[in-house]
């Protein structure tokens, strides 16, 4: 069964370095979505990327994030200068339309620990 | 502005009894989606079930069923005959349609950690 990969599933990293958090989506997705849990709490949407763009995005993706779709099958997420409280578990999503029409599919998740 | 929420933060029962989960939800459009995503230890999300808000028809799947009922903004899960492998974090979660005609993100609940004892 198809799924979303996410690479690597741990990552450590210093407080002010960047980071590259990697998606692989199912291939004949078209909708990608990035989200972020801090542990214990809520899954929080962050941005959702559609034909090369920004689709929609929440206030917490402010300008240390962005994102991107470098080939036709990866999708990263850098955060240019981490903090502490950017520790926490980051889904990838992807769906074969929008979510009005199907699943969201969601990835095993990559934790990031910022020391 | 929508919101999720799910007041029952754990929820510990003995196997093979039924168990509620409650997901009570805010928004101000008249079209929307709410889901019920699965969290096992492992990690992932696994997705369970979508429903739009002109459907109030409840949906059976197994031993998993879903009320919806739009009077008080209301759509909780019940697990019949529960099972050690339903223990779990369960999120319930609402996307409204957006200015474009597509619904995008997902709003998160806290979730409910469910917790069966053998």
């Amino acid at each position: 069964e198809p799924e979303v990969t996410q690479t690597p599933s741990h990552q450590v990293t210093q407080m002010g370095q960047e980071v590259i958090l990697r998606c692989v989506p199912i291939s004949n997705h078209l909708y990608f979505y990035w989200y972020r849990q801090i542990l214990g709490q809520k899954v929080e949407f962050l941005v959702s990327f559609y034909n090369n763009e920004i689709s929609e995005k929440s206030e917490i993706f402010d300008d240390q994030f962005s994102v991107e779709r470098p080939d036709g099958s990866n999708f990263t997420l850098k955060i240019r200068s981490t903090k502490l409280e950017d520790s926490a578990m980051y889904f990838c999503a992807s769906s074969r339309n929008r979510v009005v029409d199907t699943e969201a599919f969601f990835g095993q998740g990559t934790r990031l620990t910022v020391v | 502005a929508q919101k999720v929420t799910q007041a029952q933060t754990e929820i510990s029962v003995v196997e093979k009894e039924d168990v509620t989960l409650d997901c009570v939800y805010e928004t101000r459009d008249t079209t929307y989606y709410l889901f019920w995503y699965k969290q096992p230890p492992s990690g992932e999300l696994v997705f369970l079930i979508r429903r739009n808000s002109f459907d109030e028809q409840n949906e059976i799947s197994g031993r998993y069923s879903w009320n919806f009922q739009k009077s008080t903004s209301s759509f909780n899960f019940t697990i019949t005959a529960s099972q050690v492998v339903d223990s779990a974090v369960y999120f319930c979660a609402l996307s409204e349609v957006n200015s474009g005609g597509g619904a995008d993100g997902l709003t998160f609940g806290k979730g409910t950690h469910l917790i069966i004892q053998p």
